[in-house]
């Protein structure tokens, strides 16, 4: 089956500093890959649409100078997390969608970052 | 905008038992998928099962199958017998078929436990 590739898998860093999280599919294009953040016990909340060569979607509330989006080639987008303070802690998880099927999304193993 | 309840925040079943996870949404649609994943403690996010809304059969997956009645709008998972291994977080989602547009939307989640 497809795989998307997300790197790091955790990370810790000091407050003010930035993070980029890579989302990488391995064995298909994806014109389009997402970003989710997950607290503890609670659901996935769709942050932004990562749109190969053009700027991402954010949703309602999501600060796009805060996280910035990258998604500069068909099988990797990054994501950067700027100015990290400790509230920014949390698991992210991309997504990529096959762009052969339009149907199918895969998940990347996701991030835990943590921001003393 | 849609959304989608899963009012069993913890269910628990014994081992080699059946169980059903219940899961509604709100939609003006009447054209969109729904799915069931699966996120174990790796956090990984594992697709389950998939339903498209204009299929009258409920789909089915080995030991997993959905009950998917579109006019009250509910989409609920069955376990039959349940292995250790299905223990994990559930989540149903919802999206829609727009090419390039991502809007799936998570359920808050059903914490599944199997006893031995």
């Amino acid at each position: 089956g497809a795989v998307v590739s997300q790197h790091p898998s955790r990370v810790i860093c000091k407050s003010g500093t930035s993070v980029k999280i890579e989302c990488r599919s391995l064995d298909f294009q994806a014109t389009t890959m997402f970003w989710y953040r997950q607290f503890p016990k609670q659901s996935l909340m769709l942050m932004a649409t990562s749109n190969e060569g053009s700027k991402a979607t954010y949703e309602q509330g999501v600060e796009k100078d805060k996280f910035l989006i990258n998604h500069a080639s068909l099988t990797l987008s990054t994501l950067t997390v700027t100015s990290a303070h400790p509230e920014d802690s949390s698991f992210y998880i991309c997504s990529a969608r096959d762009t052969r099927t339009n149907e199918k999304l895969f998940f990347g193993s996701g991030t835990q970052l943590s921001v003393l | 905008a849609q959304t989608v309840t899963q009012s069993q925040p913890e269910m628990s079943v014994q081992e080699a038992e059946t169980v059903t996870l219940s899961c509604t949404y709100d939609t003006s649609e009447s054209d969109y998928y729904l799915f069931w994943y699966k996120q174990p403690p790796s956090r990984q996010m594992i697709l389950v099962i998939r339903q498209e809304a204009y299929k009258q059969q409920n789909a089915t997956e080995n030991r997993f199958s959905v009950n998917f009645q579109k006019a009250a709008k509910s989409f609920s998972l069955k376990i039959s017998d349940s292995q250790l291994g299905d223990a994990a977080m559930y989540f149903c989602a919802y999206r829609t078929p727009l090419k390039g547009n991502n809007d799936m939307r998570f359920g808050a989640g059903t914490r599944l436990t199997v006893k031995p």
